[in-house]
């Protein structure tokens, strides 16, 4: 009950465009959602999180949607730009620890 | 610049090496993690520490051993590794919890020969 799927692996996007990428989660005891960023070379570095108890949060161009019922949540990144190219991680938690997903390797082409 | 300094960047050694891998954070932050990150995979929780005490071990083998002398620092010391023990080793702090925010270093990247 502790697995967080992620999809897609790899996602190609075009400057300006709209990346999505998609969490399922197991365990109906988390509240806790996270997505992570993390550059070659760097650690991950917190971009948005969401609880529960909202089906929607944004900051700037990242948008977390959270549907409960379903146990899944997406990221969208609006007006993608060759700088957002990294290794997205969804995670989901409590109070103690966050567990990871695969990962989503993001390029977005000029 | 990262608010979590890990030293050393680069580390080798040998299977039958002990060293120590280690994480410096000056945001008062209470909750200390490491975890362990293989090439193209997610970081996967080794140890939490909360409040200078330690509060999960992930079945970690006894070869890595954590320590948590204050508040602001967080070791891990090495012995007798495996060569699949090779990976980039991260560690993160949090305010008080799992379930915050957390700043994460850019990690140690090291290699058993």
């Amino acid at each position: 009950q502790q697995q967080v799927k992620q999809s897609p692996q790899s996602l190609i996007v075009q400057k300006g465009g709209i990346s999505i990428i998609n969490c399922a989660y197991e365990n109906t005891a988390f509240d806790y959602f996270p997505w992570y960023q993390q550059f070659p070379g760097k650690g991950p570095a917190l971009l948005i999180a969401i609880r529960p108890d909202v089906s929607e949060k944004k900051e700037g161009r990242f948008t977390i949607s959270f549907n409960k019922s379903a146990k899944q949540f997406s990221l969208h990144i609006m007006d993608s730009q060759p700088g957002d190219s990294a290794t997205y991680f969804c995670g989901a938690g409590g109070y103690q620890k966050v567990t990871f997903g695969t990962g989503t390797k993001l390029q977005v082409i000029p | 610049d990262t608010e979590v300094t890990q030293t050393p960047k680069h580390l080798v050694m040998g299977m039958t090496n002990k060293k120590s891998l280690k994480c410096e954070q000056h945001m008062g932050h209470r909750a200390m993690y490491w975890y362990k990150q293989k090439a193209k995979k997610p970081p996967e929780l080794m140890f939490v520490y909360s409040y200078e005490k330690l509060s999960i071990n992930e079945s970690v083998p006894s070869r890595f051993s954590p320590e948590c002398p204050n508040s602001s620092l967080l070791n891990l010391h090495l012995h007798a590794l495996q060569p699949e023990d090779s990976a980039l080793y991260l560690c993160a702090s949090s305010q008080s919890r799992g379930d915050q925010p957390q700043h994460f270093g850019d990690g140690t990247r090291l290699s058993i020969l």
